[in-house]
């Protein structure tokens, strides 16, 4: 079975710019969830998504939005970039996102903001 | 204080050494442990899940949890140098039939050959 997979892998971008990443979750899995992960705060939830809703969602101002398609498939979007969102973005998918569902991480999105 | 707390290390061991890596967790609501472990420029990989207190052993590595101490720990048995990488400990917040995991900073581990 196919893994998790995030695009690009690497991004560049300057402050005040908008920015989408992507995720393709485990086929069969249902929920994705996005991770935030600095060498400052550590991994930090973002958002997840189940069924195209989100259904939890971390502490993070409004610039960071994600949504989640009919095939399970999520971007999510961070507009007017700050420096401070120099980070790497993991995805991570799991088959209903509910107690005891093991959580399978992407390789994650290196983002640069300059 | 922050739900999980891990000692960020680094730690350097040599070879066939044993490892202990350690976290701490304030919330007492019900909820899972597990230990990722991450190789520099790739995401999180599970390497072990628990939700009760106790051991659980699993080849070389062993997850333990003390809930009345609220403390959880790996032990890796016969390091190698193949084990050199980030180990987060992370523990489960569930919301609303939303479950979020909550990690430690995690801890550098490098195996000397």
């Amino acid at each position: 079975k196919a893994g998790v997979t995030q695009t690009p892998r690497y991004l560049i971008k300057t402050r005040g710019q908008q920015v989408t990443l992507s995720c393709s979750p485990i086929s069969g899995h249902r929920s994705v969830s996005w991770y935030q992960q600095t060498p400052g705060q550590g991994l930090q939830f973002l958002f997840e998504y189940f069924s195209e809703t989100q259904r939890n969602k971390g502490n993070f101002p409004g610039r960071f939005s994600g949504r989640q398609f009919s095939n399970s498939r999520s971007e999510m979007n961070v507009s007017t970039l700050e420096l401070g969102d120099s980070a790497l973005y993991l995805c991570a998918s799991s088959l209903g996102g509910g107690a005891g569902d093991t959580q399978y991480f992407g390789p994650g999105t290196r983002l640069t903001v300059l | 204080q922050k739900e999980v707390e891990q000692d960020p290390g680094p730690l350097s061991v040599p070879e066939g050494a044993i490892v202990s890596l350690n976290c701490t967790y304030s919330n007492s609501a019900f909820q899972y442990f597990m230990w990722y472990r991450q190789y520099s420029r790739k995401g999180p990989e599970l390497l072990m899940y628990t939700y009760s207190s106790g051991n659980k052993e699993d080849g070389r590595f062993t997850a333990q949890v003390d809930k009345s101490s609220k403390y959880i720990s790996l032990f890796i048995r016969d390091s190698q140098p193949s084990d050199s990488a980030t180990y987060l400990c992370a523990k489960t917040d569930s919301q609303g039939g939303s479950e979020k995991l909550v990690f430690g900073k995690g801890t550098k581990l490098t195996v000397n050959p």
